[in-house]
């Protein structure tokens, strides 16, 4: 199963509202990203966790927090967004650096609209 | 602080002809990407090159790694429609987890 999933697919939110992104992915590994993708740009990383542990956060701002409850799953609970937020947030899950099977998965993204 | 470029970032080209693909970045890196992502879609993983002088093959496309150079590139051989999407370069910092994605190549293959 190389398979990343997450849900929803598709989120509208307003700028005071919770809501909260999930990733799951069970190939057993260890380290697991969060990225925000505008239209026709690059993914741009936004936090690592390696074996649960927060290891990269790319000075994200504070009204995005992310979660590992434990080593399959990923979070990102969002409060108090704006518009310029909304993007593409896709999940990727890889094994350890250095090898032929260091290559991130990316799951099929959240498409998410803030008004 | 770690760049990535791409060039071209648009690719138009007819079918049946070979085109290159480069991804220059600009300070070491012990690992270079290669994706390919479909309009709406996720990234898909094409190539992963660890190490200098490594080339992949898959198909039509065939990647190159030059660390000394700070240089990938990514081949395309008598291209099909079907290889029309976005391809993305993304490098690693390193030693650690933090990878950074080029600013991607639009490919369109007219029939």
């Amino acid at each position: 199963d190389t398979e990343v999933t997450q849900t929803p697919k598709h989120l509208v939110m307003g700028m005071t509202n919770k809501k909260s992104l999930k990733c799951e992915q069970h190939m057993g590994h260890r380290a697991m990203y969060w990225y925000k993708q505008k239209a026709k740009k690059p993914p741009e990383l936004m936090f690592v966790y390696s074996y649960e542990k927060l290891s990269i956060n790319e000075s994200v701002p504070s009204r995005f927090s992310p979660e590992c409850p434990n080593s399959s799953l990923l979070n990102l609970h969002l409060h108090a967004l704006q518009p310029e937020d909304s993007a593409l947030y896709l999940c990727a899950s890889s094994q350890v650096q250095g090898t032929d099977t260091d290559t991130q998965y990316f799951g099929p993204g959240t498409r998410l609209t803030v008004l | 602080e770690l760049k990535v470029e791409q060039n071209p970032l648009f690719l138009s080209m007819q079918e049946g002809k070979n085109y290159t693909i480069y991804c220059n970045y600009s300070t070491t890196s012990d690992r270079l990407y290669w994706y390919r992502q479909d309009p709406g879609k996720s990234l898909e993983s094409l190539f992963v090159l660890l190490s200098n002088g490594a080339v992949k093959q898959e198909g039509r496309l065939m990647a190159s790694l030059d660390t000394k150079a700070r240089l990938s590139t990514l081949h395309i051989t008598a291209a099909v429609h079907d290889l029309s999407a976005t391809y993305f370069c993304a490098v690693a910092t390193s030693g650690t987890y933090k990878y950074i994605f080029g600013t991607g190549t639009r490919l369109k293959v007219l029939a």
